[in-house]
């Protein structure tokens, strides 16, 4: 079964301090894509990142860095100097192609990150 | 390039009643999926269509179900609805390919509140 743990439920830290954003996801497919999202308190999920299974490359973007690591299941998001605009639910998602070919997402239960000004 | 619409924004049930919701997906789109977002909670996967089938389900009861159109929007209906059925109602659209992965673009959701 495909499964997506984020054990942070809430974090708070103070505006321009580090953070990082833990996912572990389980899934015995060989071909799978992981992905972070954003959740304002608006309701919309935006797309920050999708990462392939095959490519363990971390990426940077901006003040946003990604760290995936198929050894140990983890796909970690690391926020440097955050700001108060950072703060939203972050979502860890995972996809596979199903048996009938179209793909769903398997979503962690997200981290509500508050960045105090 | 118009994105993924949903109708209503939100939308107020008793216990009992019946609700549709409707999704129009982003232009060129032809795949809508439909997500379940309950409070404090990720968004869970009901069902997707694809050339107006269902093609995939999750674990949510038949009381759900929904619909695709040949210009592609879909509906998704609860009946009988639940105090458990209070949520947000994401669509997600994508344009079916073969072989590699559709990115999904969601829309920003109807919230549903049963009361």
């Amino acid at each position: 079964a495909q499964k997506v743990t984020q054990a942070q439920t809430e974090i708070s830290v103070v505006e321009k301090e580090d953070v990082t954003l833990d996912c572990v996801y389980e899934t015995r497919d060989t071909t799978y894509y992981l992905f972070w999202y954003k959740q304002p308190p608006s309701g919309e999920l935006v797309f920050l990142i999708r990462r392939n299974s095959f490519d363990e490359q971390n990426e940077i973007s901006g003040r946003y860095s990604w760290n995936f690591q198929k050894s140990t299941s983890s796909f970690n998001f690391t926020i440097t100097a955050s700001q108060v605009v950072d703060s939203a639910v972050y979502f860890c998602a995972l996809t596979f192609l199903t048996q009938g070919g179209s793909e769903k997402l398997v979503f962690g239960k997200g981290t509500k990150l508050t960045v105090n000004p | 390039d118009a994105g993924v619409t949903q109708s209503p924004t939100h939308l107020i049930k008793t216990r009992g009643q019946q609700v549709t919701l409707r999704c129009s997906p982003k232009s060129g789109h032809d795949t809508v999926s439909w997500y379940q977002q309950a409070l404090g909670q990720g968004p869970q996967f009901i069902f997707q269509y694809y050339e107006e089938e269902e093609r995939q389900r999750g674990n949510f009861p038949d009381r759900f179900s929904g619909h695709q159109f040949p210009n592609y929007s879909s509906e998704l209906n609860v009946n009988a609805l639940l105090l458990g059925d209070s949520a947000l109602y994401l669509c997600a659209s994508s344009l079916e390919g073969s072989g590699r992965y559709n990115e999904q673009f969601f829309g920003p959701g109807t919230r549903l509140t049963v009361l």
